[in-house]
């Protein structure tokens, strides 16, 4: 069955530091990967997605990922934090056969010292 | 161009009791998910509609149910309320049934607590 584990449930970084989020996937074939953020008491806001080709994919807000086949892994970067990041991430796989449905992990919170 | 719309914001209820939730797709799509999200966890698939059918389901009981109407908004209703069902539901529109991975956007949510 296809699942998604963030390793990291809270990561605390100083604005201007640089970021990393972990994500690991399972899943039998290419996956289609996705990293959204929730800043409380909103929905989910996509960033960035992946479907094929170039593995390092762009996304808003500055965020790139990614994709790492070798490693099943699809981790989330920004070179320098701003305190607006602070937020709820989360890294999702569509599930598997287009079935219509997001597999997410668990969320990693992040917090941003000034 | 409006978002997803979800009501109420917020609600409390009592174990045993029913809830609605409502959710208004963004304009111009046409298939509505639902996910339900505890606190400290990721959002889980609970179904999907669309052409006003259940599509697709994800491993929840029959107390969750739902309906979809002609103008594509749809309902999430769970009877029976336990203690377990306070989350956040989230509703999540699309354009076309397995085209979610190219533009689902999501509502803000519906906070429900059980008293």
């Amino acid at each position: 069955a296809q699942s998604v584990t963030q390793p990291d449930i809270h990561i605390t970084v100083s604005e201007g530091a640089s970021l990393e989020l972990r994500c690991n996937y399972s899943y039998g074939a290419t996956p289609y990967l996705f990293w959204y953020v929730q800043s409380p008491g909103q929905g989910l806001q996509l960033l960035l997605k992946y479907f094929s080709g170039d593995t390092l994919v762009q996304g808003i807000k500055g965020f790139e990922a990614e994709f790492k086949r070798s490693q099943s892994s699809f981790n989330l970067r920004k070179p320098s934090v701003h305190w607006s990041d602070a937020a709820e991430y989360f890294c999702a796989v569509w599930g598997s056969g287009n079935t219509g449905k997001l597999i997410f992990g668990q969320g990693t919170t992040l917090q941003v010292k000034p | 161009d409006a978002g997803v719309t979800q009501s109420p914001t917020h609600l409390i209820k009592t174990r045993g009791q029913q809830v609605t939730l409502r959710c208004s797709p963004k304009s111009g799509h046409d298939t509505v998910s639902w996910y339900q999200q505890a606190l400290g966890q990721g959002p889980q698939f609970i179904f999907q509609y669309y052409e006003e059918e259940e599509r697709q389901r994800g491993n929840f009981p029959d107390r969750f149910s739902g309906h979809q109407f002609p103008n594509y908004s749809s309902e999430l209703n769970v009877n029976a309320l336990l203690l377990g069902d306070s989350a956040l539901y989230l509703c999540a529109s699309s354009l076309g049934l397995r085209q979610g991975f190219y533009g689902y956007t999501f509502g803000s949510g519906t906070r429900l607590t059980v008293v």
